[in-house]
């Protein structure tokens, strides 16, 4: 089974700052990377795609990037409604397996 | 505007049995996979199973192969996941999430929507 680690496990910023997650596969996984957001007792939101591409009505705010093994999430300008806790996953091959997630918090 | 509506849940014994639905609307149900992802409380995400648009494929994850069957009714817009024996690891939120493709292989299996979740809890 291909690992998927996040790096921090959490994080505190202020309003407005730029924050960066990483992620990282256990082995190659091309591009077969998604990015999602959860809020408390909330489902997930689907961010981004293959790596780099934003899903539909997600705001470029949020940008992806990354191929192989070694990808990141940048939130540009964090608002309130932008603090949740963020999973990747890849679907890269059987079983399709989702990091710890990365909460990020208000400072 | 996509739904997916998921039900069924609620205490069970273990070694009992459950099934969930997921209702969908707002897309051509038949034209795309839907997954069932699980989060159990405090826990990550776990992809659980995913059946094709035409339910002729499905995939489990190891845990819970041979116990759990997932299917689907496109004449109803329903897809179905049956849990047998179920034991206290499987309690968790299990949401319903439709594939961006007919299919789920490895490679194109991009979730773009997801349901609200349904907890099952398994206990004595």
């Amino acid at each position: 089974d291909i690992q998927m680690t996040q790096s921090p496990s959490s994080l505190s910023a202020s309003v407005g700052d730029r924050v960066t997650i990483t992620c990282r596969a256990s082995q190659g996984i091309n591009n077969f990377l998604a990015w999602y957001q959860q809020k408390p007792g909330k489902a997930p939101r689907s961010l981004i795609y293959a790596a780099s591409s934003l899903q539909s009505g997600v705001p470029s705010k949020f940008s992806g990037s990354g191929s192989g093994t070694d990808f990141t999430l940048t939130i540009n300008c964090l608002q309130p409604e932008d603090f949740a806790t963020y999973y990747c996953q890849q679907y890269s091959s059987y079983p399709f397996t989702f990091g710890p997630g990365t909460k990020v918090e208000i400072k | 505007e996509v739904q997916l509506l998921e039900s069924g849940g609620g205490l069970v014994q273990p070694g009992g049995s459950l099934r969930l639905s997921c209702a969908a609307s707002g897309f051509t149900f038949s034209s795309y996979a839907v997954a069932w992802v699980r989060q159990a409380p405090g826990k990550g995400l776990e992809w659980a199973s995913v059946i094709t648009g035409s339910g002729s494929n499905t995939y489990y994850i190891d845990s819970v192969k041979g116990r759990f069957t997932i299917s689907r009714d496109n004449s109803k817009n329903t897809v179905y996941l049956q849990m047998n024996s179920l034991r206290a690891e499987d309690t968790a939120v299990y949401f319903c999430a439709k594939i961006a493709s007919p299919y789920c292989t490895g490679g194109s299996c991009e979730i773009d929507y997801w349901g609200q979740g349904t907890l099952v809890t398994v206990s004595s």
